[in-house]
């Protein structure tokens, strides 16, 4: 399994970015896939998630109505489209594969199994 | 919905270390814990409250009790000083949260 994001850099408040996940070494439309970033000297923050048929996704509070996620099976490739930025979105974003099991009840089993090397996000003007 | 880890946590070499995480809806959702080391992506090392996925030892187990998740570290060892994360889900799976983040310090 290999994840290799890209798109970072340094962007203005108010501006817009997208970052993308090129993913190797599994079947990637059989995987949910997550966005989970960290703040300079800070902890991990939950971003976004999108199931494995690229219809059911969901957001952290903190950026739902400006953040997208989105797949495209045809390439292997998670992207997360970013709008109206802020400064307290300057961070590493990682993107991560979920785990996509269950327990012998069906309980869901949902954790990062495997993640990307992240890229870094700098909102500054 | 938030999870609740202590900042730091230390011990000496071949000590055990125990690293708790609480919160209100971990009754209903399975527990999970991460290993970041500086400058490195965090690594899965405790699923489903108590399984190690292949390749990490045996030292690291986990464990809970009500709304609490306790990761411990048997013998610990230099390498095992990092950023040691927990996480967990909403009732619905709707939001994963993670926990603060605890340092250990292996003295």
């Amino acid at each position: 399994v290999q994840l290799v994001e890209s798109g970072g850099g340094v962007v203005q408040p108010g501006k817009s970015l997208r970052l993308s996940c090129a993913a190797s070494g599994f079947t990637f439309g059989d995987y949910g896939m997550h966005w989970v970033r960290q703040a300079p000297g800070k902890g991990l923050e939950w971003v976004a998630v999108i199931y494995y048929e690229g219809i059911t996704k969901y957001y952290a509070d903190s950026v739902r109505g400006r953040f997208t996620i989105s797949r495209d099976a045809s390439k292997n490739t998670l992207y997360l489209q970013m709008n109206n930025l802020r400064g307290e979105d300057t961070a590493v974003y990682y993107c991560a594969r979920d785990s996509e099991d269950y327990d012998i009840s069906g309980y869901p089993v949902r954790y990062c199994d495997h993640w990307g090397q992240g890229t870094l996000v700098t909102v500054s003007s | 919905y938030e999870l609740t880890q202590p900042p730091s946590v230390s011990v000496s070499p071949g000590q055990t270390a125990r690293i708790t995480c609480s919160g209100d809806a971990l009754p209903d959702q399975y527990a999970y814990w991460y290993q970041q080391k500086p400058g490195q992506a965090p690594v899965i090392i405790i699923y489903k409250d108590n399984e190690r996925p292949s390749g990490i030892p045996e030292r690291f187990s986990g464990s809970r009790s009500g709304t609490i998740v306790t990761l411990t570290i048997g013998g610990v060892q230099a390498e095992d000083e990092a950023d040691y994360y927990c996480q967990s889900a909403d009732s619905r799976s709707t939001h994963w949260v993670f926990g603060g983040g605890t340092k250990l310090t292996v003295l």
